[in-house]
């Protein structure tokens, strides 16, 4: 069973800077299966990126995804206020899915 | 648009049983996988278990195997969870979403369950 480890598990940051966010498989995984969602206070969670690097639509360019094998990282390149949430990776295979603990990324 | 609206979810007691709905619009239904998955209170997500587009093969997390059980209606536009032998660990919000390639690209707002005596 594959495990899904984010880090930090709480990011704390300004608007304006950059935000890397780590996704760690316990054993290599393909890149095709490989996603990220975002979930504000009392929402459910949006689809940001597919095939660890596709962005979802509607989604700004300034959230990226990139990674292979165990190591994955999703990056904002400058936040906005709106970008403060909780953020997940997420795998998928034949018979399972699984998800990251998350990530809190909160305002400094 | 895509528009999923789930209901049925309320306060149970531990052993009891509950069927959640989903109702489906804005998109061809039964060209797509279906999935449930769960959030509990101030915790991460979970998937919970998935059905393909004709409903003839499921999914399930293996916490839920034997209790839990996906089904869906392509006439009615509908997805369905029968949760029987309920836990109070089961207690959680109970989001349908549109499962594309293992990726869960749209989703409802939610249902919530309380399994509690």
């Amino acid at each position: 069973e594959i495990v899904l480890t984010q880090s930090p598990g709480t990011l704390s940051l300004s608007p304006g800077e950059r935000a890397t966010l780590s996704c760690r498989a316990s054993q290599s995984v393909s890149s095709s299966y490989l996603a990220w969602y975002q979930q504000k206070p009392g929402q459910a969670p949006r689809l940001l990126i597919s095939g660890a690097s596709t962005r979802a639509t509607g989604i700004p360019d300034r959230f990226s995804g990139s990674g292979s094998g165990t190591g994955f990282t999703l990056t904002i390149s400058r936040l906005e206020p709106a970008d403060f949430a909780v953020y997940y990776c997420q795998h998928y295979d034949t018979s399972r899915r699984t998800f990251g603990q998350g990530t809190k990324l909160e305002i400094k | 648009e895509v528009q999923l609206v789930e209901s049925g979810g309320g306060l149970v007691q531990p052993g009891g049983s509950l069927r959640l709905s989903c109702a489906a619009s804005g998109f061809t239904f039964r060209s797509y996988w279906m999935s449930w998955l769960r959030q509990a209170p101030g915790k991460g997500l979970e998937w919970v278990a998935t059905t393909n587009n004709d409903g003839r093969k499921t999914y399930y997390v293996d916490s839920v195997k034997d209790r839990f059980t996906i089904s869906r209606d392509n006439a009615k536009n509908s997805l369905d969870l029968q949760m029987n032998s309920l836990r109070p660990e089961d207690t959680a919000v109970y989001y349908c979403a549109t499962e594309y390639w293992g990726t869960f690209d749209s989703w409802g707002q939610g249902t919530l369950v309380t399994v509690s005596s």
